[in-house]
């Protein structure tokens, strides 16, 4: 079956330029989680959405940052006035009741 | 807050050498402890979850076990194809379900 999937796989852009990043999660599964990685490390949480609403959004850096899941399935991540440290890897992930969480093949973000 | 230690954090073997990957954890309340493999340019693919000190499960020539502070990913005679990193993460309950993980080990199996 289909898996995570996140579009593009790639983005460059300028330093102060608005993007987006979209995830399209496993039918069915509820709930939606966005991680951020960095060059050797793990990925960091960002935000977990439960249905519609996000549950948790404790891992966002800061204003610039912020995602929607308007009707329970796909989310996109939007990031405002890009800068150059937030260039990472955003993935994206989705769970059903079991709490395992299914990882996407993520999104790199390059800001010149 | 939790926190997860990983080492090595790179480690080279010859093909069939079998070893072990240890994860450290501190968290105020273990719900679940997860092993990831992450090859290059790809996502985290998921490989065990573990729920309580004693548990092991196996997956071809991976094994995981839990005790109350640390986690094992033993390999048994690895492959080249087993070159990959090796995340771990925990889970401690709560409503919110993150995971927080460590920076990984990375293995490299010679042919």
């Amino acid at each position: 079956g289909a898996g995570v999937s996140q579009t593009p796989s790639n983005k460059v852009t300028e330093k102060g330029k608005y993007v987006e990043l979209r995830c399209d999660p496993i039918s069915g599964h509820t709930a939606l989680y966005w991680y951020r990685q960095s060059l050797g490390q793990g990925p960091e949480f960002l935000i977990y959405f439960q249905g519609t609403g996000a549950a948790d959004d404790s891992g966002l850096p800061n204003d610039r940052f912020f995602a929607v899941r308007p009707e329970g399935s796909v989310s996109t991540l939007k990031i405002q006035r890009t800068e150059r440290g937030d260039s990472a890897v955003y993935l994206c992930a989705s769970s059903s009741v079991s709490n395992e969480q299914f990882f996407g093949p993520g999104t790199r973000l390059t800001v010149l | 807050e939790d926190q997860v230690t990983q080492s090595p954090e790179a480690l080279r073997l010859q093909e069939g050498e079998s070893s072990s990957l240890n994860c450290s954890y501190t968290v105020s309340g273990l719900r679940g402890l997860f092993w990831y493999r992450q090859d290059p340019g790809k996502g985290p693919e998921f490989l065990f979850t573990l729920y309580s000190a004693g548990e092991e499960k196996e997956k071809e020539r991976l094994k995981a076990t839990l005790t109350k502070k640390e986690s094992f990913l033993h390999i048994t005679a690895p492959k080249p194809e087993d070159s990959a990193t090796y995340l771990c993460a925990v889970y401690s309950g709560g409503s919110n379900y993150k995971l927080t993980f460590g920076k990984g080990t990375l293995l490299t199996v010679n042919p």
